[in-house]
C-alpha cells in the first residue's frame, strides 16, 4: 500500500518563508505524479491550491507555488500572512489511484 | 457559479448501505472528471473514487474496491457513489470534488454529507 508523507506540523513567523514537503513511499515524486496541494481551515471543506505540480487556481495566492524538490513535491508559501495558518494536504497520482498525504499543520507565530 | 450539493449522508448500520449524490450546477458536468473525497472525524482526507466524462473509468482507493461504486448521470447533472458492506471506518463526511479540466487534479468542492456508520 502506497503511503504519502507530510511533515505533522511546522510553524512559521509572519513574512516569513516555510517550504512543506510531499513524499511517496515507492519513490521519487515526479510530474506524473500530478501533485496537488489543499488547504484546510477549521469547520470548513478543503480548498483547491495546486494542480499538476506547479498550477494555480484563478483564486490561489500568488504567495503560493508548487514544485518538485529533492524527489519530493512541495509547497512553498513566501510572505506568510495569518490567514495562511491551517492544514495543507498533497495528493499524488500512482497510475489512476490518488493518494493523500496524513497533511501538515501549519501554524503562523 | 459552480456548485456541489451533496446529499444522502445519515447513521447506518455495520453491513449496511447508503447511496450518496451530489448535483452539481454552474458547468457542463458531462465535459468533467469527479471525484469522492472522505474525512474522517478528526482525521485527514482519503481519496476514496474517481470517474471520468463518460463513466467508462473508475478508479477506486483500495480501502474501498468492491464496495463502493461511482456513477454519474449526466442527464440529471449528478454524480454517485453507492456504498455496500459499510464498516465503522466508512464514518466520515464525503465530499464531491470537480476534476481540473486543464491538467490532471482538482477544482471545486461541495460542502459534504455525513456518514455515520454505527451500531
Amino acid at each position: 500500500q502506497t503511503v504519502v508523507t507530510q511533515e505533522p506540523s511546522l510553524t512559521v513567523s509572519p513574512g516569513g518563508t516555510v517550504t512543506l514537503t510531499c513524499a511517496s513511499s515507492t519513490g521519487a515524486v515526479t510530474s506524473v505524479n500530478y501533485p496537488n496541494w489543499y488547504q484546510q481551515k477549521p469547520g470548513q471543506a478543503p480548498r483547491s491550491l495546486i494542480y499538476s505540480t506547479t498550477n494555480k487556481h484563478p483564486w490561489t495566492p500568488t504567495r503560493f507555488s508548487g514544485s518538485l524538490l529533492g524527489g519530493k513535491a512541495a509547497l512553498t508559501l513566501s510572505g506568510v500572512r495569518p490567514e495562511d495558518e491551517a492544514d495543507y494536504y498533497c495528493l499524488l497520482d500512482f497510475s489512476g489511484t490518488w493518494v493523500f498525504g496524513g497533511g501538515t499543520k501549519l501554524t503562523v507565530l | 457559479e459552480v456548485q456541489l450539493v451533496e446529499s444522502g449522508g445519515g447513521l447506518v448500520q455495520p453491513g449496511g448501505s447508503l447511496r450518496l449524490s451530489c448535483v452539481v450546477s454552474g458547468f457542463t458536468f458531462s465535459s468533467y472528471w469527479m471525484h469522492w473525497v472522505r474525512q474522517s472525524p478528526g482525521r485527514g482526507l482519503l481519496w476514496v473514487s474517481r470517474i471520468n466524462t463518460d463513466g467508462t473509468i473508475t478508479n477506486y482507493a483500495d480501502s474501498v474496491k468492491g464496495r463502493f461504486t461511482i456513477s454519474r448521470d449526466d442527464a440529471k447533472n449528478t454524480l454517485f457513489l453507492q456504498m455496500n458492506s459499510l464498516r465503522a471506518d466508512d464514518t466520515g463526511v464525503y465530499y464531491c470534488v470537480r476534476g481540473e479540466m486543464a491538467a490532471p487534479g482538482t477544482d471545486f468542492w461541495g460542502q459534504g454529507t455525513m456518514v455515520t456508520v454505527s451500531s
